[in-house]
C-alpha cells in the first residue's frame, strides 16, 4: 500500500534563506514521486518528478528534490527563497502496483518573510 | 492551448439534487482522475480512469459516480449530494512518460457547496 507523510504542516523562512520541505513515503513497488505547488486560489502545478532515473531531480523555479530509497524520503529544497514561493506544496506518490491510484500528502504551507 | 477544463467553476446546490461536474481535456490523455481537496487533508482521489470504459475507485468513492464514454471527457456525478460533499474538486489528466510516471495536468477546480 502507498502512503505519503509530509512532516511539516507549515514552514516559515526568510527571503533569501534555504527552503526544506520534508516528505516520507511508502510504496510496495518502485514509486513515481512528484512535488506539486498550489498558489492561493489557484490550481496545481508540477514542480518536479522522480521516475527511477537520476536520484537528484531538478524542477522549475530553482527547486530540486533527492530520492533516498534507504530513508524512503523525497525532500524538496531550494537554496534561496523568494516571496513568490509562498504557497502550499504537495508530495505525491503513485506506483505501478496501484495502477493510476495516486496518494497526496496533506500539504506543507510555505510562508516567506521579507 | 493544452488544457483541462471543468464546469461549472462554482456551484451551490441543495441536499439530494443530482448534479454533474464536467471535465474535458484536449491532450489525448488516456488517464483521467477526480480529486477532492479539503483543508488539512490534501487531495484525495475519488475515481480514476485508465481508458475509455475503464474506471476504478480511488480512496473516497462513496456518493460519487463517473463514466468514461469518450477519451476526452470524464464527468463526475453526484446522484444525491449531501453537505459532507461540500469541497473543492479537481479533475486531472495524464499520459505515461516512462512506463508508469503519471505526471498529471489539473483543471482549475470546481468549488461545490451543498446546503
Amino acid at each position: 500500500a502507498q502512503s505519503v507523510t509530509q512532516l511539516d504542516s507549515h514552514v516559515s523562512v526568510s527571503e533569501g534563506t534555504p527552503v526544506l520541505l520534508r516528505c516520507n513515503y511508502s510504496s510496495s513497488y518502485s514509486p513515481s514521486l512528484f512535488w506539486y505547488v498550489q498558489h492561493p486560489n489557484k490550481g496545481l502545478q508540477l514542480l518536479l518528478k522522480y521516475t527511477s532515473a537520476a536520484t537528484l531531480v531538478k524542477g522549475i523555479n530553482g527547486f530540486e528534490a533527492e530520492f533516498k530509497k534507504s530513508e524512503t524520503s523525497f525532500h524538496l529544497t531550494k537554496p534561496s527563497a523568494h516571496m513568490s514561493d509562498a504557497a502550499e506544496y504537495f508530495c505525491v506518490v503513485s506506483d505501478r502496483g496501484g495502477g493510476f491510484k495516486t496518494i497526496f500528502g496533506a500539504g506543507t504551507r510555505l510562508f516567506v518573510k521579507a | 492551448e493544452a488544457q483541462v477544463t471543468q464546469n461549472p467553476r462554482y456551484l451551490i446546490t441543495v441536499t439530494g439534487k443530482k448534479l454533474t461536474v464536467t471535465c474535458s481535456q484536449n491532450m489525448n490523455h488516456e488517464y483521467m482522475s477526480w480529486y477532492r481537496q479539503d483543508p488539512g487533508l490534501g487531495l484525495r482521489q475519488i475515481y480514476y480512469s485508465m481508458n475509455v470504459e475503464v474506471t476504478d475507485k480511488g480512496d473516497v468513492p462513496e456518493g460519487y459516480k463517473v463514466s468514461r464514454k469518450e477519451k476526452r471527457n470524464f464527468p463526475l456525478i453526484l446522484e444525491s449530494p449531501s453537505p459532507n460533499q461540500t469541497s473543492l474538486y479537481f479533475c486531472a489528466s495524464s499520459f505515461s512518460t516512462s512506463g508508469f510516471s503519471y505526471e498529471q495536468y489539473f483543471g482549475p477546480g470546481t468549488r461545490l457547496t451543498v446546503t
